[in-house]
C-alpha cells in the first residue's frame, strides 16, 4: 500500500514569494490533515478536509495561506507572501474517517530567507 | 497552556538501557497516539489505544485514563531508536499533539 506522498521536500525561497505544497493521501482515506511542525515544536493543525470539505481550518493564517481538496483526493497548501516565522516542516497526514490511525507524509521542509 | 505535556524532553541513553517516556494531558480523549520522529524524517504511527497496554517488539505503551497519563516504554535500547517520540491525544474532534521526546541512545 502507497504511503502519503508529499512534495517538494525541500524548499528555499525568499521572503514575500509564494510557495505551493502537494500532499497526496493513502487512497480511501477521507480525512487529509495539514501541520505545521516548527523545529522543537509538536505539529500545529493548519487545516482539517473530510472528503471535499473543511471541517476545521480555524488555525489556518488565512491572509497568507490557503488550501484546497477539490476532488476530495489531493490536496495542495499555499503560502502567499511567504514570511520568516513560516520557515517549518509542513506535514500532510490521512485518515480512513476522522481521526483514528493517522498516516504522515514525510513533511515539506520551508526554508525562507 | 499546553493540553499534552511530555517528559523528559530531552534523555540521553546508553545502549541496552531500559527507557520511559511520560506523557500527560488535561482533557477526555478517546484515544492516544504514540508517534515516533526520526530526524529530517516523516512520522510514524506506534501505537494508538484508549486503555490498557499494547506491545509491539521492544516497544511498550500503557495507558491509565483515570490518571490521565500513558507511558512509552523502549526495552533493550538500540541506537536505532533515536528519535523524537510525540504523545498525541483525541479528546474528541481533534488531535492535540505533545512538544515530543528527543531520544539519542549511544553505543
Amino acid at each position: 500500500e502507497a504511503g502519503v506522498a508529499q512534495s517538494p521536500r525541500y524548499k528555499i525561497i525568499e521572503k514575500r514569494q509564494s510557495v505551493a505544497f502537494w500532499c497526496n493521501p493513502i487512497s480511501g482515506h477521507a480525512t487529509l490533515y495539514w501541520y505545521q511542525q516548527i523545529l522543537g515544536q509538536g505539529p500545529k493543525l493548519l487545516i482539517q478536509f473530510q472528503n471535499n470539505g473543511v471541517v476545521d481550518d480555524s488555525q489556518l493564517p488565512k491572509d497568507r495561506f490557503s488550501a484546497e481538496r477539490l476532488k476530495g483526493v489531493d490536496s495542495t497548501l499555499k503560502i502567499q507572501p511567504a514570511k520568516l516565522e513560516d520557515s517549518a516542516v509542513y506535514l500532510c497526514a490521512s485518515s480512513i474517517w476522522v481521526l483514528g490511525e493517522l498516516f504522515f507524509g514525510e513533511g515539506s521542509r520551508l526554508t525562507v530567507l | 497552556k499546553n493540553e499534552v505535556e511530555q517528559s523528559p524532553q530531552n534523555l540521553t541513553a546508553q545502549e541496552g538501557e531500559f527507557i520511559t517516556i511520560n506523557c500527560s494531558y488535561s482533557v477526555g480523549i478517546s484515544a492516544l497516539h504514540w508517534l515516533q520522529q526520526h530526524p529530517g524524517g516523516g512520522i510514524v504511527s506506534l501505537f494508538m489505544l484508549s486503555s490498557g497496554k499494547k506491545k509491539h517488539g521492544r516497544l511498550i505503551a500503557t495507558i491509565n485514563i483515570q490518571e490521565k497519563h500513558s507511558s512509552l516504554h523502549i526495552t533493550a535500547s538500540h541506537p536505532r531508536d533515536s528519535a523524537v517520540y510525540i504523545c498525541a491525544v483525541e479528546p474528541g474532534n481533534q488531535f492535540y499533539f505533545g512538544t515530543g521526546t528527543s531520544l539519542t541512545v549511544i553505543p
